[in-house]
């Protein structure tokens, strides 16, 4: 059974640009979410997505957005790259996403913005 | 505000002893904790989760211990080996659909 797969793997982006992440999930999954890691920070949610629908978004600016598709597949996208914004982005796919289902990551994209 | 607050931040153990990493939280809503190792350059891997009703699980050499009374659990490492080395991530789940995670801690197991 194939893992979660998030592509790219590495992306380097200058300052101002945007930028689409995308992650496939385990397939059957329907629920994926997004966290964005940094040494700083750690590991913090950006969003959840199930059957196309976010259900809860974490304290991120609006510059970060994400959207589901009917297959499960997932995106995100980042508008007007800071340097701060620089970090693995990683995507977690589960049945449900309810406490009764375990989440499985990605390898996750690094971003760097320079 | 971190929900979840885990300790030791690093630790380093003798290959062959055990590893001890404890977290708590306040949410009382939170009813699935898992536990997440991590290698350099990868993503976060499911290493054993527990619901609260249960105050023990184990697979292989890894064993979790949750107390509910007092919101606190922890991940015991037996016979740490190098591969082991590794940072482990605790996290709880409620019905909001969010991970929260504790800090990390990296473990070394020395050869």
């Amino acid at each position: 059974k194939a893992g979660v797969t998030q592509t790219p793997r590495y992306l380097i982006k200058t300052r101002g640009q945007q930028v689409t992440l995308s992650c496939s999930p385990i397939s059957g999954h329907r629920s994926v979410s997004w966290y964005q890691q940094t040494p700083g920070q750690g590991l913090q949610f950006l969003f959840e997505y199930f059957s196309e629908t976010q259900r809860n978004k974490g304290n991120f600016p609006g510059r970060f957005s994400g959207r589901q598709f009917s297959n499960s597949r997932s995106e995100m996208n980042v508008s007007t790259l800071e340097l701060g914004d620089s970090a693995l982005y990683l995507c977690a796919s589960s049945l449900t996403g309810q406490p009764n289902t375990e989440a499985f990551f990605g390898q996750g994209t690094r971003l760097t913005v320079v | 505000q971190q929900q979840v607050k885990q300790s030791p931040q690093s630790l380093i153990v003798q290959k062959g002893g055990i590893s001890i990493i404890n977290c708590a939280y306040e949410n009382t809503a939170f009813d699935y904790f898992p536990w997440y190792q991590q290698f350099p350059g990868k993503g976060p891997a499911l290493l054993i989760a527990i619901r609260p009703d249960v105050s023990e699980k184990k697979e292989g050499r890894f064993t979790i211990s949750f107390n509910k009374s007092a919101k606190q659990f922890s991940l015991h490492i037996m016979d740490s080996q190098p591969g082991d080395s590794a940072t482990y991530f605790c996290a709880a789940l409620g019905y909001d659909y969010k991970l929260s995670f504790g800090a990390g801690t990296t473990v070394t197991v020395r050869a």
